[in-house]
Formats: structure tokens, C-alpha cells, sequence
């Protein structure tokens, strides 16, 4: 059965530093992925998808992530996070949009 | 540029009671979905529709009936409200499968007392 595993319930960096958020699938073939972002009391926005080709994708807001088909990952990365990119980032696949538990990612000033 | 418009934004209501849910998109988008988000579960798939006239249930569908008689318009229904019912819903659309992705609205927030 498809599904997505988020590892991190969440996790703190400080502002400035880098950022990578873990995300882990479970799919029969090559997947469509993609990564949201959820600000308090918004919808999901989406940062960026991976669907074929370079496995390095790359999204709004400074965020990439990186597709590793042999680790069954898509881990999202931002080398400088900034205050506002607090906020709970979800990891999906595939055609019904099975989604991760989500991270919540906080940043200390 | 309206996009996925979801109403209300917030409802109380008590046990027993029904209502529905609304959802319009302006895009022409063909899929449709309902969402609910629990806090630290993610979101969970209610049910989805792939074009007017055609409803299929997705992870967590008992409690809840949709209709999708328009490509713009896709309402939940709850029939009898029960407290488990308590949570965040979400209403998405996207233009077909695969590589697209979803558009969101803001959500309801629905509270069952």
C-alpha cells in the first residue's frame, strides 16, 4: 500500500541555519511527489514537485529537494531558513494525495 | 483570482445535527477532494470525485456523503454530526492526475458539541 512516513514530528532551527525535513514513501513505482507548506489557520500551499527527470528539484521560497529512488526519500532542504518559514510542512504522493503526518518546523531568533 | 473557496470558516454544531460543507472552484479543474486534518495526523482523504457526476470514497468516508452535480462545485455532507467529526476540513482541486498538483481552500473548521 502507498504511504508516506514523515519522521519528524518537529524540529527547531535557528534562523540562518540550514534546514532538511525527512520524508520517507512507500509506492510500487516510480512516484509523483510533492512537498506543501501550511502557515496557522491557511490551506496547503505547495512548495515544489518531482514527477521525472533531475532528481534535485527546485521550489519556491529557496526550498529543494531531492529525489533518492534507492532510499525511497524526498527529503526537503533550505540551506538559510528565515523566521518565516515557520510553519508545518507536509510530504505527498501520487494520484489520491496520500500525505505524510507533517512537520512542524520551528525557528528560534 | 478566487480559486478553491471553501464555507463557512468556522461552525459549532451540536451532536445529532447535519450540514453541509461548502466547496467552489473556479479553475475548471476536473478532481476534487475532501480533507480532514486531525492535529498531528496529517490530512486524511474523506472522498474524492475525478468529474461531475462521479464520487469515490477515500480513507476515513463514514459519516460523510458528497454530490459533484458541476465541475465547480463539490459539497460534504454531514448527516448526523457526532463529536469524532471535530476537526479541520479541507476541499482541493487539480486539473487531472498524476504530476499536478492540488490547490487547496483555507478550511473549515467545524466543532461538534
Amino acid at each position: 500500500a502507498q504511504s508516506v512516513t514523515q519522521p519528524d514530528i518537529h524540529i527547531t532551527v535557528s534562523e540562518g541555519a540550514s534546514l532538511e525535513l525527512r520524508c520517507n514513501y512507500s509506492y510500487g513505482a516510480t512516484p509523483y511527489l510533492f512537498w506543501y507548506v501550511q502557515s496557522p489557520g491557511q490551506g496547503l500551499q505547495l512548495l515544489l514537485k518531482y514527477f521525472s527527470g533531475d532528481t534535485l528539484v527546485q521550489g519556491i521560497k529557496g526550498f529543494e529537494a531531492e529525489f533518492k529512488r534507492s532510499q525511497s526519500s524526498f527529503n526537503l532542504r533550505k540551506p538559510s531558513v528565515h523566521w518565516s518559514d515557520a510553519a508545518e510542512y507536509f510530504c505527498a504522493v501520487d494520484d489520491k494525495i496520500i500525505f505524510g503526518k507533517g512537520t512542524r518546523l520551528h525557528i528560534l531568533p | 483570482n478566487a480559486g478553491v473557496t471553501q464555507t463557512p470558516k468556522f461552525r459549532i454544531l451540536k451532536i445529532g445535527q447535519s450540514m453541509t460543507l461548502q466547496c467552489a472552484q473556479d479553475m475548471n479543474h476536473n478532481y476534487m477532494y475532501w480533507y480532514r486534518q486531525d492535529p498531528g495526523m496529517g490530512l486524511k482523504l474523506i472522498y474524492y470525485s475525478v468529474g461531475a457526476g462521479i464520487t469515490d470514497k477515500g480513507e476515513v468516508p463514514n459519516g460523510y456523503n458528497v454530490s459533484r452535480s458541476t465541475t465547480e462545485d463539490f459539497p460534504l455532507r454531514l448527516e448526523l454530526a457526532a463529536p469524532s467529526q471535530t476537526s479541520v476540513y479541507f476541499c482541493a482541486s487539480r486539473p487531472g492526475t498524476g504530476n499536478q498538483p492540488q490547490h487547496f481552500g483555507d478550511g473549515t473548521r467545524l466543532s461538534i458539541l
